[in-house]
């Protein structure tokens, strides 16, 4: 069964380096997104991805986090100049559509711990 | 802003026992989702419901949509130790399809 796939599994990161998490969604989807789950807190909606440009984004969103999808495989999120708070699991996502026909395939995530 | 509430938090059920999650919308709920996590791991789709009235069931997992009292459920029967985990319900936001989702409820099962 095709499934998402992220990598690292786990990137451990110094405050104020660059990171970038990658993933490379089902191939035959044109909807990506990302979230992310700080521990024990809800998922959070980031940023959804279609047709090469953001189509939304949430107020976590903001400057220093940037999406791009370079080679029409991978989908990659950076932050720019991490910081503490941004500790957490990241989740890529992708669907066929966007819409409530279509389930939303989660990728097994990366944990990021901010140092 | 819309927000999803889930109860209960967490449940401890003994093994062959039935039990149901609710997950409560503060607006109008347009469909939902309802997933399972493991602690630290990535979403597993469960169940997709599209509008009021909808029950969907896959193996022993039961979900319905009541649309009215903008509220899902989700019944497990028989529940067995391979459903523990936490199980998370996801709605879109107003209906841009962006996902809000409610904190979850952890399930432990007791053999």
């Amino acid at each position: 069964e095709p499934e998402v796939t992220q990598t690292p599994s786990h990137q451990v990161t110094q405050m104020g380096q660059e990171v970038i998490l990658r993933c490379v969604p089902i191939s035959n989807h044109l909807y990506f997104y990302w979230y992310r789950q700080i521990l024990g807190q809800k998922v959070e909606f980031l940023v959804s991805f279609y047709n090469n440009e953001i189509s939304e984004k949430s107020e976590i969103f903001d400057d220093q986090f940037s999406v791009e999808r370079p080679d029409g495989s991978n989908f990659t999120l950076k932050i720019r100049s991490t910081k503490l708070e941004d500790s957490a699991m990241y989740f890529c996502a992708s669907n066929i559509e966007s819409s409530l026909l279509y389930e939303q395939y989660f990728g097994p995530g990366t944990r990021l711990t901010v140092t | 802003s819309q927000e999803l509430e889930q109860s209960p938090q967490s449940l401890i059920v003994q093994e062959g026992k039935n039990l149901t999650i609710n997950c409560t919308s503060s607006k109008t709920l347009y469909g939902l989702y309802w997933y399972k996590q493991k602690y630290g791991e990535g979403l597993i789709f469960l169940m997709m419901l599209q509008k009021g009235g909808e029950e969907k069931s896959h193996e022993k997992i039961t979900a319905k949509l009541d649309e009215k009292k903008q509220q899902s459920s989700l019944h497990i029967t028989a529940s067995q130790p391979s459903h523990a985990g936490i199980y998370l319900c996801g709605a879109p936001m107003d209906s841009n399809y962006q996902l809000i989702w409610g904190a979850g409820t952890k399930l432990i099962i007791k053999p």
